[in-house]
């Protein structure tokens, strides 16, 4: 079974743009996580999709937005981007919203220049 | 307070020797569950063990192994016979509340990086 795919891998842009980010997880899996990981704080809880709802939503302004399609798909979009958002954004999928383990995808990495 | 505390920034062994990575949590959850990760260089979260607050026994996979101690908060991860594909960070992460409420999110220390010497 093909694990949680994340596209692009490698993104660069510039400060005041907007990009977006693609997560398809694990097939039958319907929970789509999504984190950002820096070096200074680490990896911190974004949001949360299930069932094309965000169901949780961590402490990030509101330029940091989401969307989960019917097939669990997922996006996520940061508009007027800042210096400070250059992190590696890692998407997980889990198969339900319980016990179950979160597997990780390979992570895109966003450069804001 | 952190939830999830790791005091060790860096940690080294030498291969075929048994390592234990600490990891300690701070939960007011009677039900949770705990989680460790291994990020390569290349950056993808790998996940190699789980534990939950209910579970009596220790979780084992193959070479990981859990060592859970709920009275002092802790969870750390032994791994045996060190291999140099084992050089890492090693995350530990907390899952808190019942499954499908409103926290289901990890929470994850600040990492450990391993590195096993030949």
């Amino acid at each position: 079974k093909a694990g949680v795919t994340q596209t692009p891998r490698y993104l660069i842009k510039t400060r005041g743009q907007q990009v977006t980010l693609s997560c398809s997880p694990i097939s039958g899996h319907r929970s789509v996580s999504w984190y950002q990981q820096t070096p200074g704080q680490g990896l911190q809880f974004l949001f949360e999709y299930f069932s094309e709802t965000q169901r949780n939503k961590g402490n990030f302004p509101g330029r940091f937005s989401g969307r989960q399609f019917s097939n669990s798909r997922s996006e996520m979009n940061v508009s007027t981007l800042e210096l400070g958002d250059s992190a590696l954004y890692l998407c997980a999928s889990s198969l339900y919203r319980g016990v179950e383990t979160q597997y990780f995808g390979p992570g895109t990495r966003l450069l804001v220049l | 307070a952190q939830k999830i505390t790791q005091t060790q920034p860096g940690m080294f062994v030498q291969e075929k020797e048994a390592v234990t990575l600490d990891c300690t949590y701070d939960t007011s959850d009677q039900s949770y569950g705990l989680f460790w990760y291994k990020q390569p260089s290349s950056g993808e979260m790998i996940f190699l063990i789980y534990q939950g607050s209910y579970d009596e026994q220790n979780a084992t996979e193959g070479r990981y192994s859990l060592n859970f101690q709920k009275a002092r908060k802790s969870a750390n991860l032994v791994i045996s016979a060190s291999q140099l594909g084992d050089s890492a960070m090693y995350f530990c992460a907390m899952r808190e509340g019942a499954g499908g409420g409103s926290n289901y999110k990890l929470t994850f220390g600040k990492g450990t990086l391993l590195t096993v010497n030949p």
